[in-house]
């Protein structure tokens, strides 16, 4: 079974510009999750998608944006990038099912190391 | 609100030593569940352990054990007989009875030889 995955792994950009990573789930899970990991720093949460849909945000600007498609897969969307925005980028997917008392864990992609110069 | 707060920016250990990790969590669900990941320096992160709200044991996966503490809401992370490998990024995670994650900022554990 394919884990999540990410794509591109690596990716430079200069400011101002504008970053597309992409995260496909583990074949079954409906729920996706992005976080920023700034060097040497902790997860910092981004964004929940579920069903297609935002469930959640982090405290980040608008224009960290993303979407969930009908396959689940996802994407992240950066504009006007500032220095700053360099991190490593993680998504995780989990099979959320209200209502259980076991839960999931969320199963993590290699990440997008995002560079802007 | 949910938090998770890892109050030991690093640590040492002596290789084959003990070595707990320490996790505070905070929430106003009753079912809830709690995880710890390990983070090498390669960035991958790794699932480690996980405890169910609702289990009265502590949960183990091999050298690794989750002191569970539900009144207190801690879920320390034991690693026994610690091993170079060891050396890592270690993060506390709770998911919420809304399905979401939360994770602490992480515990840097350093094995010394």
């Amino acid at each position: 079974e394919a884990g999540v995955t990410q794509s591109p792994t690596h990716l430079i950009k200069t400011r101002g510009q504008q970053a597309t990573l992409r995260c496909s789930p583990i074949s079954g899970h409906t729920s996706v999750y992005w976080y920023q990991q700034a060097l040497g720093l902790g997860l910092q949460f981004l964004l929940w998608y579920d069903e297609g849909e935002e469930r959640n945000r982090g405290n980040f600007p608008p224009r960290f944006s993303g979407r969930q498609f009908p396959n689940y897969s996802s994407e992240l969307n950066v504009n006007a990038l500032e220095l700053e925005d360099s991190a490593l980028y993680l998504c995780a997917s989990s099979n959320a099912v209200l209502g259980r008392k076991r839960y999931t864990e969320a199963f993590f992609g290699q990440g997008t190391r995002l560079t802007v110069v | 609100a949910q938090k998770i707060t890892q109050t030991q920016p690093g640590m040492f250990v002596q290789e084959k030593e003990a070595v707990t990790l320490d996790c505070t969590y905070d929430t106003s669900d009753q079912s809830y569940g709690l995880f710890w990941y390990k983070q090498p320096s390669s960035g991958e992160m790794i699932f480690l352990i996980y405890q169910g709200s609702y289990d009265e044991q502590n949960a183990t996966e091999g050298r690794y054990s989750l002191n569970f503490q539900k009144a207190r809401k801690s879920a320390n992370l034991v690693i026994s007989a610690s091993q170079l490998g060891d050396s890592a990024m270690y993060f506390c995670a709770m998911e919420n009875w809304g399905n979401q994650f939360y994770f602490g900022t992480g515990t840097s554990l350093t094995v010394i030889p």
